[in-house]
């Protein structure tokens, strides 16, 4: 089945312990994207990735990395999680990096920092 | 002024009303994009549109460039179809991300 999976789904963490949130996706697609989504503001775009070793900022990419090693992963790392980071994060992915091409999403990890 | 303004917010219906979600933008854009966003938190792609007109099922989405502005339309609404429905638009030709409208919260009565 054709999907973008994320791990964990949830999680709860403290200020300052780094973590990281995969995704993948079995599309062999080349556009990967982070997108957060906060109540009354919607979603964002944290950082995205037009392909393998390419990497972009979004619109809210402080106190956040990705890499972009192999086609199908695009991890989300927080070296220095804080509370303002309490969100829900969406990975998705579309065929290629054009404006018409349909983006699959991941199910969501909603994050807590305490 | 937010780039991407969606009307209304919140939406209550009963079930078989005819369903118009408006999205206005102020950048050019390449494409134009609805979303719907489960109860559960899953979003999926419903439609992209870049000019005229697209009919899936029970749903129709339209764009004028003209005016920057698109319509969501559903025909004889259903409890299922209760969802937070957003827009997004992709500015320019190039590969930027998708810039979101803050979504329209619809909930269709039996």
């Amino acid at each position: 089945e054709a999907q973008v999976t994320q791990n964990p789904r949830y999680l709860i963490t403290v200020t300052g312990k780094k973590l990281t949130v995969t995704c993948s996706q079995n599309m062999n697609h080349e556009y990967m994207s982070w997108y957060r989504q906060d109540p009354g503001l919607g979603l964002r775009q944290i950082y995205y990735s037009m392909n393998v070793e390419v990497t972009d900022k979004g619109d809210v990419p402080e106190g956040y990395k990705v890499s972009r090693k192999e086609k199908r992963n695009f991890p989300l790392i927080l070296e220095s999680p804080s509370p303002n980071q309490t969100s829900l994060y969406f990975c998705a992915s579309s065929l290629h990096p054009t404006p018409h091409n349909e983006q699959f999403f991941g199910p969501g990890t909603r994050l807590t920092v305490l | 002024k937010n780039e991407v303004e969606q009307s209304p917010q919140n939406l209550t219906a009963q079930e078989g009303e005819f369903i118009t979600i408006n999205c206005s933008y102020s950048v050019g854009i390449s494409a134009l994009h609805w979303l719907q966003q489960h109860p559960g938190g899953g979003i999926v792609s419903l439609f992209m549109l870049s000019s005229g007109k697209k009919k899936h099922g029970r749903l129709i989405a339209t764009i004028n460039i003209q005016e920057k502005h698109s319509s969501l339309h559903i025909t004889a609404s259903h409890p299922r179809d209760s969802a937070v429905y957003i827009c997004a638009v992709r500015r320019g030709g190039g590969a930027d991300g998708l810039t979101f409208g803050k979504g329209t919260h619809l909930i269709i009565q039996p």
